[in-house]
Formats: structure tokens, sequence, C-alpha cells
């Protein structure tokens, strides 16, 4: 059965700073998709990442993929207040079914 | 191009009752999966349907949950006999066949209040 765990769950972080969210799977995935939630709202597809050694970036955020280690990390250059939100990883399982991770709750404070 | 369009955003029904979900994926996209989130927890795949084929059922309870998506009209998710318990946001995702990335397209959501 195809997991997905996060780290950390809650992460404070003051602006300006950087930091990295991870994400672990369990078992061989073709595809890992990153999504933001604000609260109470929808998801909102940040990044798909296909392949290994895939990387991708926007703004101040980079994500990248090692299907070797099954890991995948999220991270967050100089933040500001407008990326406090909760960010989800996701892999494809078999029928294409997503499996979410539990989510990292990312708050950013002055 | 209208997005994945959900109805009702909100729904407030009492314990016993019946709930109806309806999903009407993107233009073009004959692919459905709705997803449950509970109260401050991730999102749990539920059922994946094409027209009039449920593809993969694992996800949904086995009692009193059922989905269907018909030739013509929204895909629907029901819930029959309401619990406290299926408080919950629920997301349908729309996809279309084909191609080499299977992007998933999510709706904004119903959110289910039971009293």
């Amino acid at each position: 059965e195809l997991k997905v765990e996060q780290n950390p769950l809650f992460l404070s972080m003051q602006e300006g700073k950087n930091y990295t969210i991870y994400c672990n799977y369990s078992t061989t995935s073709d595809r890992l998709y990153w999504y933001r939630q604000d609260p109470g709202k929808s998801l909102e597809s940040l990044f798909v990442l296909l392949s290994n050694g895939a990387v991708k970036q926007e703004g101040r955020l980079m994500a990248s993929l090692d299907t070797k280690a099954r890991l995948s990390t999220l991270h967050i250059t100089a933040a500001v207040h407008d990326l406090s939100a909760t960010y989800f990883c996701a892999v494809a399982g078999n029928t294409d079914k997503l499996i979410f991770g539990t989510g990292t709750r990312l708050q950013v404070f002055p | 191009n209208a997005g994945v369009m959900q109805n009702p955003r909100h729904l407030v029904r009492r314990r016993g009752q019946e709930a109806r979900l309806r999903c009407s994926p993107m233009k073009g996209h004959s692919h459905v999966y709705w997803y449950r989130q509970l109260p401050e927890e991730g999102l749990k795949f539920m059922v994946y349907l094409q027209k009039e084929n449920i593809i993969d059922e694992s996800g949904m309870p086995k009692e009193r949950f059922s989905a269907e998506f018909p030739k013509e009209g929204p895909s629907i998710l029901r819930i029959q006999q309401v619990v406290r318990g299926d408080s919950a946001a629920y997301f349908c995702a729309s996809s279309s066949a084909g191609g080499p990335v299977y992007e998933q397209y999510f709706g904004p959501g119903t959110r289910l209040t039971v009293t």
C-alpha cells in the first residue's frame, strides 16, 4: 500500500528565511505533485514532477524529486507572508488516484 | 473554459438525512475523482469514475456511500443516513485521458456539516 509522509507538520518561520519541506513515499510512482491550500479553499497545483532528478521552480518555491530515494523536497527561499498556507505533496498510485501526505502548515511571520 | 464545478458549496444535513454532492468536470474531461478532507487532515481518495463506470472505489466506505457518473450530467456522490463523522470537505477532481501528464484539476469543494 502506497503511503506518503510529510515533515514537518507545522512550520513557523520568519520572513526572509529559507526552509525545506520533505515528502517521502513508500512505493514506486512515476508522478509526484505539490499543492497549496489556503484555509477554506480548494487545492492549487504548484508542481508536477515526472522523472528522477526533476527540478522545478516558481518564484520562491523550488521542488525536486529523487525517485531512487522516494523523496521529494519543496524548498522555500526568502519566505514572505503570502506563502503562509498548507502544502501537500501527493503521489500517483495505481489507477492514477492521488495519495496525499498529511500536509505541512506553514506560517510566515515578520 | 470553465473549471471543475461543484455544488452545493455548503450543505447542512441533520443526522439520518441524505446528502447529494454534484461535480461537473472540466470540458473535455471524462475522468472524475472524489476525495474527502476531514478537518485538519489531508485529502483521502474515495472513488474514481469514468462515464458510466466505477474504475476504483477502494477508498469508499462500504456502507451508505455511493457514486455515479452517468453518460449525461454531473458525477454524484451520495451519502445516505449521514452521521456527524461525515462532516468534511468533499473535493472532486477531473482529468483527461491521454497525454504524458495526468493532471487532476480540483473543484472548489462541498463542505458538508452534519448536525
